[in-house]
């Protein structure tokens, strides 16, 4: 079975500083993982994704198969960075598998 | 096409009260997920069916908890009877069959959620 770690509920940061969200997973197979943001009292949307290895809005993540990680960062962070942030993970195996997220961090930029 | 739309919204009911939350996936999409969010817990996965079906739905809670979906174009999730642990918000959310390839499989699309406060 798989299971997503997302050990911060709470990351407090100045504006400008940078931003580390971190995620660990666990799982036998190559998964997909994903960042979702949620924005407040919106719908949660997907950020980015690691196969695409593109950066949004100013993020990036890697995937690091041998640490299991896929921590979400972005160099400077901006007011409206302020959100709750889920990783998640697709363990896709030829058939299709439920997405499993992590709990949640929520960030929180301080002007 | 206007997303994922679920009603109601907002929902305010007394304990013991019967609760249905309503769910219009992306035409097209194959599968349905419903999830509860909570501060505690955050995104739990109910249950999700595909192509109608309900696939799994070790997610939830208890017999009070039931779903539905009656056609490609309308799912329910109904909590009878509800109790105050029931407060949480729920989420819909549709994706297209992973295995058809492509960008966006495996990405969920959400809907903006249904509030319910059990008094």
């Amino acid at each position: 079975a798989q299971r997503v770690t997302q050990p911060e509920k709470l990351l407090s940061v100045f504006k400008g500083a940078p931003v580390e969200l971190k995620c660990n997973y666990s799982y036998s197979g190559s998964p997909e993982l994903f960042w979702y943001v949620q924005y407040s009292r919106q719908r949660l949307q997907l950020l980015l994704r690691h196969i695409s290895r593109e950066s949004i809005k100013g993020f990036t993540a890697d995937l690091n198969k041998g640490e299991t990680s896929f921590h979400l960062k972005k160099p400077f962070a901006q007011e409206e960075d302020s959100a709750m942030y889920y990783c998640a993970l697709w363990p896709y195996s030829g058939g299709y598998q439920k997405v499993t997220f992590g709990t949640g961090t929520k960030l929180q930029v301080i002007p | 096409d206007a997303g994922v739309i679920q009603s109601p919204r907002h929902e305010v009911t007394e304990m013991g009260q019967e609760v249905t939350l309503r769910c219009k996936p992306i035409s097209g999409h194959d599968y349905l997920f419903w999830y509860r969010q909570t501060m505690m817990r955050g995104l739990e996965l109910l249950i999700y069916f595909n192509n109608n079906v309900p696939i799994d739905d070790s997610g939830m809670p208890e017999d009070r908890f039931s779903a539905k979906m009656p056609n490609a174009s309308f799912s329910t999730l109904k909590i009878q009877p509800s109790e105050p642990r029931d407060s949480a918000v729920y989420f819909c959310a549709s994706s297209r069959d992973g295995l058809a390839g492509g960008p966006g499989t495996g990405e969920l699309f959400f809907g903006e959620g249904s509030r319910l406060t059990v008094l």
